[in-house]
């Protein structure tokens, strides 16, 4: 049971480069989110997913797309990148049984470079 | 909107005393859930300790336990027995009830670091 895995670790990227952050999980959750930490403003929410074929809009979407086509999986894409998204990038799943009771389980994160 | 104040940029304690991590919370929920997480200086987040609005004792977990006070709108973290591999941030933060359109988005503070001396 791997938990919630990301790849890349580390990525560096130029302004007006897109790439996709990669998600997965292996323990069945239905809810799956992203989160960026920036230096002092703790973790914001992205986007998430209730399930597969559902996605929605958190607190700072601008800037990424995201699709659930799997229970399992949840990538974040970058479609050009700026230097303001310079972050740690953090992915989350959690079960959707209890609502507020869910404990989310978070991924190693993506530590991400723009120039 | 929720809101999530962790008044105490830095902590710092002695190795095998207890420290008291302050949290405090708006919302207008009635049902909402509130969770600890620990950030070594790894980067990992991890999950410490759960405390549900409508529970009525507190939540308890090896040398955590969660102080809440429900009126006062506080969730502070007790770390019993402190150890040197406690040293880390910590982040408060607070799950909505289901339903919404930000339904299970977590709110975090910005966070504590603890600081444990030898």
């Amino acid at each position: 049971n791997a938990g919630v895995t990301q790849t890349p670790k580390f990525q560096v990227l130029k302004t007006g480069q897109s790439m996709t952050l990669q998600c997965a999980q292996d323990m069945n959750h239905e809810y799956m989110s992203w989160y960026r930490q920036d230096p002092g403003m703790g973790l914001r929410l992205i986007h998430y997913s209730v399930g597969a074929g559902i996605t929605d809009q958190g607190e700072v979407p601008n800037g990424y797309n995201v699709s659930r086509s799997t229970t399992e999986d949840f990538p974040l894409r970058l479609l050009s990148a700026a230097p303001s998204q310079t972050s740690v990038y953090f992915c989350a799943s959690s079960r959707l049984a209890g609502g507020s009771t869910d404990t989310q389980y978070f991924g190693p994160g993506t530590r991400l470079t723009v120039l | 909107a929720q809101k999530i104040t962790q008044t105490q940029p830095g902590m710092f304690v002695q190795e095998k005393e207890a420290v008291t991590l302050d949290c405090t919370y708006d919302t207008s929920d009635q049902s909402y859930g509130l969770f600890w997480y620990k950030q070594p200086s790894s980067g990992e987040m991890i999950f410490l300790i759960y405390q549900g609005s409508y529970d009525e004792q507190n939540a308890t977990e090896g040398r955590y336990s969660l102080n809440f006070q429900k009126a006062r709108k506080s969730a502070n973290l007790v770390i019993s027995a402190s150890q040197l591999g406690d040293s880390a941030m910590y982040f408060c933060a607070m799950r909505e009830h289901a339903g919404g359109t930000s339904y299970g988005k977590l709110t975090f503070g910005q966070g504590t670091i603890l600081t444990v001396h030898p």
